[in-house]
């Protein structure tokens, strides 16, 4: 199976940071790989889809780029909307696996 | 609108069994595979099983392998999920999702609310 690692695993941070958040697979994955959004009580949303296509209706101070093994996602200035956890997750082949998560908070 | 509703969570003893149903409106359901992700509470998502458009292929994480059954009537535009011999660490928010496209390694654009398993004595 591929296993996601994310870093950092939280961070806090202020309305209009730069942020970004790395996923790393245990082997390539070329481009197969995903970001999720979740807040609280709610099911996640796709973000960012085959590594760096944003996702219809997403807002794009969100972006991803990578391949291979080292994923990042970047949100330009962040929003208060934006406190929320993400995950990545690879469907490069089955179990689907998501990262742990990062969990972005209120500095 | 496109929408995947979940039902059929609940408490349930270890041991005992469970079926989890995923109603889909809105969109073609036979032409899309279908996926189960579960959410233990305060924990990050997992992924549990995927079936094909069509039924004929189905995977399984090795944490329900033998012990879970995905299933879809696409007559009834319906997903489920047949959870037998539950275990405490089976206690989770279980969501169907939908991927993007008909590719079934796509990414999951759709998702319902989730229905709560709950295993304990």
């Amino acid at each position: 199976d591929i296993q996601m690692t994310q870093s950092p695993s939280s961070l806090s941070a202020s309305v209009g940071d730069r942020v970004t958040i790395t996923c790393r697979a245990s082997q390539s994955i070329s481009s197969y790989l995903n970001w999720y959004q979740q807040k609280p009580g709610k099911a996640p949303k796709l973000l960012i889809y085959a590594a760096s296509s944003l996702q219809s209706g997403v807002p794009s101070r969100f972006s991803g780029s990578g391949s291979g093994t080292d994923f990042t996602l970047t949100i330009s200035s962040l929003q208060p909307e934006d406190f929320a956890t993400y995950y990545c997750q690879q469907t490069y082949s089955t179990p689907q696996t998501f990262g742990p998560g990062t969990k972005v908070d209120i500095k | 609108q496109v929408q995947l509703v979940e039902s059929g969570g609940g408490v349930v003893q270890p041991g005992r069994s469970l079926r989890l149903s995923c109603a889909a409106s809105g969109f073609t359901f036979t032409s899309f595979a279908m996926h189960w992700v579960r959410q233990a509470p305060g924990k990050g998502l997992e992924w549990v099983a995927l079936i094909s458009s069509d039924g004929s292929n189905k995977y399984y994480s090795d944490s329900v392998k033998g012990r879970f059954t995905i299933s879809r009537d696409n007559s009834k535009n319906t997903l489920y999920l047949q959870m037998n011999s539950l275990r405490a660490d089976d206690t989770a928010l279980y969501y169907c999702a939908r991927p993007r496209s008909a590719y079934y390694l796509d990414a999951f654009d759709i998702w319902g609310r989730g229905t709560l398993v709950a295993v304990s004595s």
